[in-house]
């Protein structure tokens, strides 16, 4: 079974509009962590934002906001005035285990989001 | 504040060959990682390593080696280069910070096989 799983493969969104990544998870265990990257044309990989598992508000950075609902086991990503600079590939990724072990991320597949003017 | 660095960024070889690609980060971090990247796809973790001298398996690492023998750098072998390898490869480290951890990416190695 997957254990990440972003059912859209591309989004659209006009400038200055807000959009939201969907991603659900599958993970026994109680402690995990929930990441979402971003991956430009250009290739690198650049982190946006983490949710933990015990973690009792949504993440926020800058525009970028995580919805986190664990009973549904979802963390979509929220981005708010979306700007041209945000048409890239996004990845959700978890991590299982204790909070500090450094063990590894399991990504999805992606979502292309394009903005257009 | 180089951070990590990966090289070369593209790569052409032929199928049997033997490849390394090199990762070197500046930061210390504890942990490295190595990921593949096939055209359209996620991620898929090929090895880690919690320190110099441990490394572990990921979920594809047939086909690969790793070694680290110093904490800055953690070189990847494919021992005899397969079609199927042609990939892009991503090293990433990370530090637990505070509560959680995040991974920094290099800036990932473009390989095809011929």
């Amino acid at each position: 079974a997957q254990k990440i799983t972003q059912t859209q493969p591309g989004m659209f969104v006009q400038e200055k509009e807000a959009v939201t990544l969907d991603c659900t998870y599958d993970t026994s265990d109680p402690s995990y962590g929930l990441f979402w990257y971003k991956q430009p044309s250009s290739g690198e990989m650049i982190f946006l934002i983490y949710q933990g598992s015990y973690d009792q508000q949504n993440a926020t950075e800058g525009r970028y906001s995580l919805n986190f609902q664990k009973a549904r086991k979802s963390a979509n990503l929220v981005i708010s005035a979306s700007q041209l600079g945000d048409s890239a590939m996004y990845f959700c990724a978890m991590r299982e285990g204790l909070e500090t072990s450094g063990s590894r991320l399991t990504f999805g597949e992606g979502t292309q989001l394009t903005v257009n003017p | 504040d180089a951070g990590i660095t990966q090289s070369p960024r593209y790569k052409i070889t032929e199928t049997g060959r033997q490849v390394t690609l090199m990762c070197h980060q500046t930061w210390s971090h504890s942990y490295m990682f190595w990921y593949r990247q096939d055209l359209g796809h996620g991620l898929r973790l090929i090895y880690y390593s919690a320190a110099a001298d441990i490394t572990d398996k990921g979920e594809v690492p047939d086909g690969y080696v790793v070694s680290r023998s110093k904490t800055e750098n953690f070189p990847l072998t494919l021992e005899s280069a397969t079609r199927s390898q042609t990939s892009v490869y991503f090293c990433a480290s990370s530090v637990a910070r505070g509560v959680f951890e995040t991974q920094y990416f290099g800036p990932g190695t473009r390989l095809l096989v011929l």
